[in-house]
């Protein structure tokens, strides 16, 4: 079955790290880049990350630039998001998405909520 | 990365069409041919509707269309059904020094 299964959400305080998963499956992971997309409770969707196919590209938005890292292990298809300082404003739903070119995300997870709050 | 603009709502009766605006700047919208739209019904994950402008992807109905002008896109949804009812949201590719934005969101009411 083609799918994405993000994991790894929670609740945090503020200042404190996560780390998020997005396990592939179904189709060749290796071939696609996948991003991280978020949106804030009753809020719209935000960009948050990419990563290219093999690993060597990576952008961030600039709300969480320096602070979240983007990762992946193609040999385990899965997909990773380092949060670190986390803040109050990056309480969402994460989900990961796979592109088909440039921002064309076919397939979504169903999405890892992150809570930041004391 | 400030987000693309769009209305906040929109409606239209049963086979009645409607179409939603996603203004951006000539970084993004106007410069490259890379605009995607996302249907999402509450609690679910977005669905890609349209990319590349006006590309639709398989299993979509061609009553979803995508064009654009200058630094303005649009989706159109012609033969308004109730299924359609949800929230819209543009996306467009900003070049290595922004890469991706999404618009603020359309609710989309069938009355």
């Amino acid at each position: 079955q083609v799918q994405l299964v993000e994991s790894g959400g929670g609740v945090v305080q503020p200042g404190r790290s996560l780390r998020l998963s997005c396990a592939a499956s179904g189709f060749s992971f290796s071939s696609f880049g996948i991003h991280w997309v978020r949106q804030a409770p009753g809020k719209g969707l935000e960009w948050v990350s990419v990563i290219s196919y093999d690993g060597n590209e990576k952008y961030y938005a600039d709300s969480v630039k320096g602070r979240f890292i983007i990762s992946r292990d193609n040999s385990k298809n899965t997909l990773y998001l380092q949060m670190n300082t986390l803040r109050a404003e990056d309480t969402a739903v994460y989900f990961c998405a796979r592109d088909m070119g440039r921002l064309d995300f076919d397939l979504w997870g169903r999405g890892t909520l992150v809570t930041v709050s004391s | 990365q400030s987000a693309l603009t769009q209305p906040p709502s929109a409606s239209g009766s049963p086979g009645q069409s409607v179409t939603i605006s996603c203004t951006g700047t000539s970084s993004d919208v106007g410069g490259y041919n890379y605009v995607s739209w996302y249907q999402q019904h509450p609690g679910k994950a977005p669905k890609l509707m349209i990319f590349e402008v006006s590309k639709r992807p398989s299993g979509v109905p061609d009553r979803f269309s995508g064009s654009k002008s200058g630094n303005t896109a649009s989706l159109t949804v012609s033969g308004l059904q109730a299924e359609d009812e949800a929230d819209y949201y543009c996306s467009s590719y900003g070049g290595s020094n922004k890469f991706g934005v999404f618009g603020s969101g359309t609710k989309v009411t069938v009355l």
